[in-house]
């Protein structure tokens, strides 16, 4: 299956500071996807990307789709604490198929100090 | 929030059991998923379904089976579980043209 190398693996951060994690991969995404999950729940989306180059924004978080298509990166400024969690990435290589095939790095685990 | 229900959300079973875990959606999408979630290993894709009694194996199928009577409803099935099925399920769902999946809750299986 497709690998995607999410990095870091964890971070651990001020209250205040601003963060970056990014995801690459060894073949080309048509659509990168970022998830946050809180411990017991299930994944949450919160930046969906489509075109390379593209740069998208949620409240603090911002991605970004990679020009080359193989990696994305997200940003969260001024970090919070209900910002800790894991920070998923996930890509389709696919776009043209029915059906959607996500694959998934392994996660960024954030935890953010008072 | 999507309007996705896992049933049950804790389960513990012996070894050689059956277990089905139910997934249920009031979206009225077509494409439903199931993953599991392992430390290290993040997602895995075990089964998935474009359509009412259409399904087919993603990359961790073995040991698992599933069923789609209805829209709204998938079921996971391990037919005689194993103590490497100790994972935590999420459910997933897509709409036609639509990338973007959305999760269950879960649901934290333990096989003893």
């Amino acid at each position: 299956g497709q690998q995607l190398n999410q990095s870091p693996q964890s971070m651990f951060i001020q209250e205040g500071e601003d963060v970056s994690m990014n995801c690459t991969s060894s073949s080309i995404f048509n659509t990168w996807l970022w998830y946050k999950q809180d411990p017991g729940e299930g994944p949450v989306l919160l930046i969906a990307l489509y075109k390379a180059g593209e740069l998208t924004s949620n409240g603090r978080l911002t991605a970004q789709f990679g020009i080359t298509r193989k990696d994305s990166f997200l940003n969260i400024s001024a970090s919070i604490p209900s910002d800790v969690g894991i920070y998923f990435c996930a890509g389709l290589a696919d776009r043209g198929s029915t059906l959607g095939r996500l694959y998934f790095g392994r996660g960024t685990q954030l935890t953010v100090w008072p | 929030d999507a309007g996705i229900t896992q049933s049950p959300r804790h389960k513990v079973t012996e070894t050689g059991t059956p277990v089905t875990l139910r997934c249920h959606q009031t979206e009225n999408h077509r494409y439903m998923y199931w993953y599991r979630q392992d430390p290290g290993h993040g997602l895995r894709l075990i089964h998935y379904s474009y359509g009412v009694k259409d399904t087919d194996k993603g990359e961790v199928s073995d040991g698992y089976s599933v069923s789609r009577s209805k829209t709204e409803d998938f079921l996971l099935t391990l037919e005689s579980a194993t103590s490497s099925q100790t994972s935590v399920y999420f459910c997933a769902i897509s709409a036609v043209g639509v990338y973007e999946q959305y999760f269950g809750p879960g649901t934290r299986l333990t096989v003893t």
